[in-house]
Formats: C-alpha cells, structure tokens, sequence
C-alpha cells in the first residue's frame, strides 16, 4: 500500500532561518505529491503541489522538488517567519484509488522571533 | 464566499447521541471526501462520492454514513456516537475523477468540524 513518511517534530526556529522538512513515500503507482499546512485552530490549506517527477512545486517562499529516483518531496524555506508556525502535511494521491490522498503524520514548526 | 464550508464548526454531545456534520462546495467539483483528524494531529480518509456515487469507504464503522443529496453536498450522519469518535472532521472537494488530469487531483479542504463526545 501507500505511504507517506515525514519527520516528527516539533521543529523550533528562530525567525529568518533555513526550514526543511523531510517527506518521503512509497506508492504502488505514480502519484501527484502535495505539502499541507495547518494554521493553529484551522483547516488544510494546500501550499504546493507536484504532478511528475523533478516538478517543483513552489508558494509563499516554500518549495519541494517531486524526486522520483528517491521518492522523495522535502519542503523547504529559506528565510521563515513566525506566521509560518503551523503543522505541515505532506501527502500523495493515488488515483487508482479513487484519488485517495495518503497523509504523512505532520510536522509541527515553531517560528521563534 | 468560502469555497467549501462545513456546518457546525465545534460539536460537543453525549455519548450515544446521534449527530450529523453538513458540508457544501460551492466550487463546481464533482468529488467530495471525508477525513478524520485524530488527536494526534493523524489525517486519514473515511469516504469519498464522486457525482453522488460512492467511491471510497475505508475501514469506518457502520455508525458512519455519508449522504450526497447533489454533487455540492456531502453530509455525514453519525449513530450512537461513542468517546473515540471525538476528533476533527474535514471535508474537502477535488474537480473531478473520471478522465481526470494530475491537475485535477487536488483537493480543497473546508475549515474542520470538531467534535466532542463527553
């Protein structure tokens, strides 16, 4: 089956740091890959997304590049802000299964100024 | 105008009531989905409908059924609700399945529906 791997925070920066978060996944087909935010008491926003391999998806200063050949979808941004903390999901659909998306656990980010 | 609204947004009940969660789209989409959000912060899907037709039920328990009246509206009804049904209920829309593009895939998410069972 699927799945999505990311690593547990929290992750604690101060302001105008470097973020990355890791992602990686296991699929059985060719899946589109998304990043997932949570603002504190809110819904899912999407933040950026990537159909086929070496896409890169990119929005608010974020980016993540689609590698194939290391399943891999790292999110990462090089100055952040402390309206950046929040909970980031990285997910993939399968459309083969109904479009199903498949989230990884989320990684809470704590932007200190 | 909110793209995809859920009704109510907080939900505190008894043990062994019987609750229903609304959700609308008002994006066109013709694919609409229920996740639960645990305590944990975990996302995992429950259901999806795709023109009214049921796509998706992952393991959920029967007490859970979805209704879709029109392709904008996927509700979820809750029987004898029970304390480890408490969590964060979202719903979400994409455009469409069937022929669909990878653009199509994505889904919008509707602000949440948490729920309290005491």
């Amino acid at each position: 089956g699927n799945s999505v791997t990311q690593m547990e925070g929290p992750v604690t920066l101060s302001e105008e740091a470097f973020l990355t978060i890791n992602c990686t996944y296991t699929a059985t087909g060719y899946p589109s890959l998304f990043w997932y935010v949570q603002y504190p008491g809110e819904g899912l926003q999407l933040l950026l997304k990537a159909t086929k391999a070496d896409d890169k998806g990119s929005n608010k200063g974020f980016e993540a590049t689609y590698r194939k050949e290391t399943t891999s979808f790292h999110l990462e941004k090089g100055s952040v802000q402390v309206s950046d903390s929040a909970v980031y999901f990285c997910a993939l659909s399968d459309r083969a299964a109904g479009n199903k998306l498949t989230f990884g656990g989320g990684t809470r980010v704590l932007v200190k100024p | 105008d909110t793209a995809v609204s859920q009704t109510p947004k907080y939900l505190v009940t008894q043990m062994g009531n019987d609750k229903s969660i609304k959700c609308e789209q008002n994006l066109g989409h013709d694919t609409m989905y229920w996740y639960k959000q645990d305590s944990k912060k975990f996302l995992k899907i429950m259901f999806s409908y795709n023109n009214k037709e049921l796509i998706i039920n992952e393991t959920v328990p029967n007490r859970f059924s979805p209704k879709s009246p029109d392709k904008a509206h996927l509700n979820l009804h809750i029987n004898s609700l029970e304390l480890g049904d408490s969590a964060v209920y979202f719903c979400a829309s994409s455009p469409s399945l069937a022929g669909a593009t990878r653009i199509q895939e994505t889904q919008y998410f509707g602000p949440g529906t948490r729920l309290l069972v005491l």
